[in-house]
């Protein structure tokens, strides 16, 4: 039992490069989501998915787009990256809509 | 809006003394209130979670938090700190919508 999954760990871009970022869980949760972590920001949710297909727009959206193509799977774009989307990135997961959350271990992107 | 606050975002405690860390909420809606603790370059884990019943809750490592609906508050406390507690603590809020809204973290120190 994996938990959450993120790949890849570590990834520097230049800016308007694209990349994504995959998320995997093993646990069967419906609930999945993204967010960024920035120095004295705490954790902002970028886009959420309330089950396979669905996906919508958190509290920062703007830059990133996600996909839900499977139940296990949650994957978030950058299209064309840009500095200001230097960051940690995490993925959570969640049995409910009050439930615990379940984090991966976080990507840190850089980009120049 | 929901909102929660976390005062303090650095605090220094010497080792065997009492943990308090400060979260306040905002809500309409009686919210269910975690706490997450963050080691270094990983994830976050639930440490602890109010939902209903019993106001004060129990978590792991030792750690409780005790929620006061007339205060607006779920402040974490530790009777007697220990090295392996330095960290950052994350206080997070949900009304079942789901989104969850954390504080902007703090980070404890322990002195030895």
């Amino acid at each position: 039992n994996a938990g959450v999954t993120q790949t890849p760990k570590f990834r520097v871009l230049k800016t308007g490069q694209s990349m994504t970022l995959l998320c995997a869980q093993d646990m069967n949760h419906e609930y999945m989501y993204w967010y960024r972590q920035d120095p004295g920001m705490g954790l902002r949710l970028i886009h959420y998915s309330v089950g396979e297909g669905t996906t919508a727009k958190g509290e920062v959206p703007d830059g990133y787009n996600v996909s839900r193509l499977k139940k296990q799977n949650f994957l978030l774009g950058l299209e064309s990256a840009a500095p200001s989307q230097t960051s940690v990135y995490f993925c959570a997961s969640s049995y409910s809509d009050r439930g615990t959350q379940y984090f991966g271990p976080g990507t840190r992107l850089t980009v120049l | 809006a929901q909102s929660v606050t976390q005062l303090g975002s650095h605090v220094s405690v010497s080792e065997g003394a009492l943990v308090l860390l400060r979260c306040n909420y905002s809500s309409s809606v009686p919210p269910y209130l975690f706490w997450y603790v963050q080691y270094p370059n990983q994830g976050l884990q639930l440490l602890l979670k109010y939902t209903t019943g019993a106001t004060l809750v129990k978590g792991i490592n030792g750690f409780e938090a005790e929620f006061k609906k007339s205060e607006t508050s779920f402040h974490l406390t530790k009777p007697s700190a220990h090295m392996s507690d330095a960290a950052e603590y994350f206080c997070a809020a949900t009304s079942g919508t789901y989104k969850y809204i954390f504080g902007t973290g703090t980070r404890l120190k322990v002195l030895a």
